[in-house]
Order: C-alpha cells, then sequence, then structure tokens
C-alpha cells in the first residue's frame, strides 16, 4: 500500500460547482498535514495546511479524520483559476522531517 | 526576500554524460529535499538534508545518483552516466527546521525545477 494515495482524476466540474478531493495515508505516525497546489509546468506551491479541527480559507476547506486516516479538500463555487493538480502532502515527524508527496489530483474547471 | 533558485533551469545532455544541478535554498533554511518528477508524474522523493544530520537517501534510485550540501547552504546533485529514463524535472525544496515548530513552519518552498532531457 503506497504512503499516501489520492484519486489522479481528472476531476471535470463546471464553474461553481463543489469539489471535494480525499487522500489516504497509511502511516498512523504521521502528524502534519498540508495541501498543495502545482499548476501545469510550475513548481508546488502551499495551498493550507490541514488543521486536526478542520480550517477554511474562504472558498477552501480542509478537513483531518485521524481514525479513518484521511485528509480532504472542499472547494466552493468553483473558478477557472482553480484548475491546477491538488497534491496531498503527509509529515512523520520524528527527529527529522520524513515527508511524502501524494501523486495529486487533477481538477479542470469547465465554463 | 529571495525564494529557492535552481540552475540551470534546462539541461540537454546526452546519454552517458555526468550531469551537475544545483539549489540555492532559502537563507535560514536547515531543511533541504530534491524530488523527481517525470512528465505527468507525481513528485517522488530523492534525498533530505537536515542541518548536520546524515541525510536521508533512501530516495535515491540508484548509485549513478549523488546529493551533497555545504553546511546549511547550496545543494548540488549530480547524475553519473545519464540514461534516457532520468528525464524529468528535477526540484528543490527547502524549510525550517520541525523541531519546536507549528506546523505551519514546515512549509517547502520549492525552487522552479532543472528540467533535464538526456538524448
Amino acid at each position: 500500500r503506497k504512503e499516501v494515495e489520492q484519486d489522479p482524476g481528472p476531476f471535470n466540474v463546471p464553474e461553481g460547482a463543489t469539489v471535494a478531493f480525499n487522500c489516504t495515508y497509511s502511516n498512523s505516525a504521521s502528524q502534519s498535514f498540508f495541501w498543495y497546489r502545482q499548476d501545469c509546468r510550475k513548481e508546488p506551491k502551499l495551498l493550507m495546511s490541514v488543521y486536526s479541527s478542520g480550517n477554511e480559507d474562504g472558498r477552501f476547506t480542509a478537513q483531518l479524520n485521524r481514525a479513518s486516516q484521511y485528509i480532504s479538500l472542499l472547494i466552493r463555487d468553483s473558478k477557472l483559476s482553480d484548475s491546477a493538480t491538488y497534491l496531498c502532502v503527509v509529515n512523520v515527524v520524528g527527529g527529522y522531517q520524513k515527508v511524502t508527496f501524494g501523486i495529486g489530483t487533477k481538477l479542470q474547471v469547465i465554463p | 526576500g529571495a525564494g529557492v533558485s535552481q540552475s540551470p533551469s534546462n539541461k540537454v545532455t546526452e546519454k552517458g554524460k555526468d550531469v551537475e544541478l544545483r539549489c540555492d535554498p532559502i537563507s535560514g533554511h536547515t531543511a533541504l529535499y530534491w524530488y523527481r518528477q517525470r512528465l505527468g508524474q507525481g513528485l517522488e522523493f530523492l534525498i533530505y538534508f537536515q542541518g548536520n544530520s546524515a541525510p536521508d537517501k533512501s530516495g535515491l534510485p540508484s548509485d549513478r545518483f549523488s546529493a551533497e550540501r555545504t553546511g546549511e547552504s547550496v545543494s548540488t546533485l549530480t547524475i553519473q552516466r545519464t540514461q534516457q529514463e532520468d528525464s524529468a524535472v528535477y526540484l528543490c525544496a527547502s524549510s525550517f527546521p520541525t523541531s519546536g515548530r507549528t506546523q505551519a513552519r514546515n512549509e517547502q518552498f520549492f525552487g522552479p525545477g532543472t528540467r533535464l532531457t538526456v538524448l
């Protein structure tokens, strides 16, 4: 089983739609969780951290479910500019930082 | 301030040649990572440096790959006897150390990458 698993998509959604991605992780010792965004032929950039109580940043909501070992990203009112690949990132912090990236979920927002 | 920089931005080489890729992390970032991303694929972890600790080399795909880091600054990734399957974008990222830090400080900042093409 992969350490971090994501559905690669693509998810094709109309503008204004709500879309959600899940990401599962296998290491129960994982402590830090993030969503990164990667535009085509660009480097990844941090979208948001994922906190235990869940957190929101504008149209974006991130949730963590430790019992089931998954994190989620919800995007409301999708914009064309949201089209990108969304990478799930999991850290196992133990003396040093061990970081694992998921393969990414591709989102295409359609006019 | 300046972000992570990488050079060269593009490198075309012939099969069998050695290449050296450079990464300049953000000042103050003691953690440095190298990743490989093949076309249409996810990020593949290669190696991790944290301060003066022994690097985590568990992601290096073969002994043709090696990396060095001078203190807490520049890092170089060397690929010897390049093969066509080495063609990819090589990304470098840096971050603050995680010990005693809040989660937000774990953010990795990526450089623009080096696009390597092996003919």
